[in-house]
């Protein structure tokens, strides 16, 4: 299985929003609605963010909220805070259970 | 509380064997699917494999099969990571993380693994 694919980097500005998209294949995101986001800001542990595609664990802000289209997945953050400041990770079942992530975006916050 | 909780930092010889550990807490153990990611120094998260404490029931992403092994003991509520010959390309951060709702949600700290002559 490939990597997903994430664009490198985005950027917003405070109080913006933004949208982190994740392209897989008919295999993994357009095959299940097994998509899961990830937050890991430097040095520390990864944390759900969203997982089915558009649910949000308790805890998590509801600014943050997901989507899928075809093959393609969407993070979106809305009133964009220091904070989210990090790298997301996306990541898809692709059956057998078994997973893959995508390369990671690197967010920041202007 | 939930919990997962990883054993220390290795430090290995090129050729070494080495073992580490994920101990659950806070919830039955044998009911829920471990699974294994890496991450490389300065790099993104890699999916590894997974296993389910209750009957062992292994899967690996076709990236880690044969060069890893993931084992489990449910008596210990424990779930492992082992190499038979480490290599310097296997220093990494290796976390274990627990599989609910087709998702990850509660990982462990990471335990770093450096590999080096």
């Amino acid at each position: 299985q490939s990597a997903l694919s994430q664009p490198r980097s985005v950027s917003g500005s405070s109080g913006q929003s933004v949208t982190i998209s994740c392209t897989g294949t008919t295999s993994d995101v357009g095959a299940y609605n097994y998509v899961s986001w990830y937050q890991q800001h430097p040095g520390k542990v990864p944390r759900l963010m969203i997982y089915d595609v558009n649910k949000r664990p308790s805890g998590v802000p509801d600014r943050f909220s997901g989507s899928k289209s075809g093959n393609t997945a969407s993070l979106s953050i809305s009133g964009l805070q220091t904070e989210d400041e990090a790298e997301y990770y996306c990541c898809s079942y692709v059956g057998r259970y078994i997973w893959v992530f995508g390369g990671g975006t690197k967010l920041t916050v202007l | 509380e939930v919990q997962l909780v990883q054993s220390g930092a290795e430090v290995k010889k090129p050729g070494e064997s080495l073992k580490i550990s994920c101990k659950g807490s806070g919830y039955t153990f044998a009911d829920y699917y471990i699974a294994w990611v890496r991450q490389m120094p300065g790099k993104g998260l890699e999916w590894m494999g997974v296993i389910r404490p209750g009957d062992s029931d292994t899967r690996y992403s076709p990236s880690f099969q044969g060069q890893v092994t993931i084992s489990a003991d449910k008596s210990l509520s424990t779930a492992y990571l082992q190499w038979t010959s480490t290599k310097a390309s296997d220093t990494a951060i290796y976390y274990c993380a627990r599989t609910a709702d087709n998702a990850l949600g509660i990982w462990g700290q990471g335990t770093l693994v450096a590999v080096s002559s």
